[in-house]
């Protein structure tokens, strides 16, 4: 699986929108971009995916380049509950492919 | 809302006791995980279950084993618990392999 790379922590103002980056230079065509998040002591939460085309639904939106190597998650007005650990995942849909969760990305989120 | 759940939050168990732990997910989902999430390791994978009565391990099935007797329960065995299975157990489910996977809460492990 390709690998990805994210800042270990970031800080958003509540209101404001809050923009996650991952790298994945070495993504394959047939791989997939995956976001969950990681609240304190909870199990991993799915956020969005995506392959070449940006997404939004009612969590987050995902805009992926046109070379497909990152991509950013937004969510668009953070709130303190957004305060998590979040994980972007570079998936196939081969079977047998599972989810490589990386240390991901601390987001505290400040009133 | 796909629901996974766990049987228990936390566990306190001791060297040699034998461990079950369950989950059961609502929406008829095909496939079911164990993964153990440990400090500085990231999720990895213990089990995985395609279909009733299923089973495959994943990258650390050692000192554990799995059951998979209904499609919304998948139990995970630890037949004779150690220290270093000290963990948190999270249970995961997707419709189908290759699809999002949804979690439950996870069960916070301790063997004394």
């Amino acid at each position: 699986d390709a690998k990805t790379t994210q800042p270990t922590s970031m800080d958003c103002a509540e209101g404001r929108a809050a923009n996650l980056p991952c790298n994945h230079s070495t993504i394959s065509g047939n791989e997939y971009v995956y976001w969950y998040r990681q609240i304190h002591s909870q199990g991993p939460q799915y956020i969005i995916h995506g392959l070449k085309n940006n997404e939004t639904n009612e969590m987050a939106s995902l805009i992926i380049t046109e070379d497909r190597k990152s991509s950013t998650l937004i969510l668009p007005h953070a709130t303190l509950r957004d305060t998590a650990v979040y994980y972007c995942i570079v998936r196939s849909d081969n079977y047998g492919q599972n989810f490589v969760f990386g240390p991901g990305t601390r987001l505290s989120v400040l009133p | 809302d796909v629901k996974v759940t766990q049987s228990s939050r936390y566990l306190v168990k001791r060297t040699g006791e034998k461990v079950f732990l369950e989950c059961v997910q609502d929406m008829d989902h095909e496939n079911m995980f164990w993964y153990r999430q440990d400090p500085g390791l990231g999720l990895r994978l213990i089990y995985f279950s395609y279909d009733v009565k299923m089973k495959e391990k994943g990258d650390i099935p050692e000192g554990y084993s799995v059951s998979r007797e209904k499609k919304e329960r998948f139990s995970l065995i630890l037949e004779s618990a150690s220290t270093n299975q000290t963990s948190m157990y999270l249970c995961a489910s997707s419709l189908s392999v290759n699809y999002e996977q949804y979690f439950g809460p996870g069960t916070r492990l301790t063997v004394t």
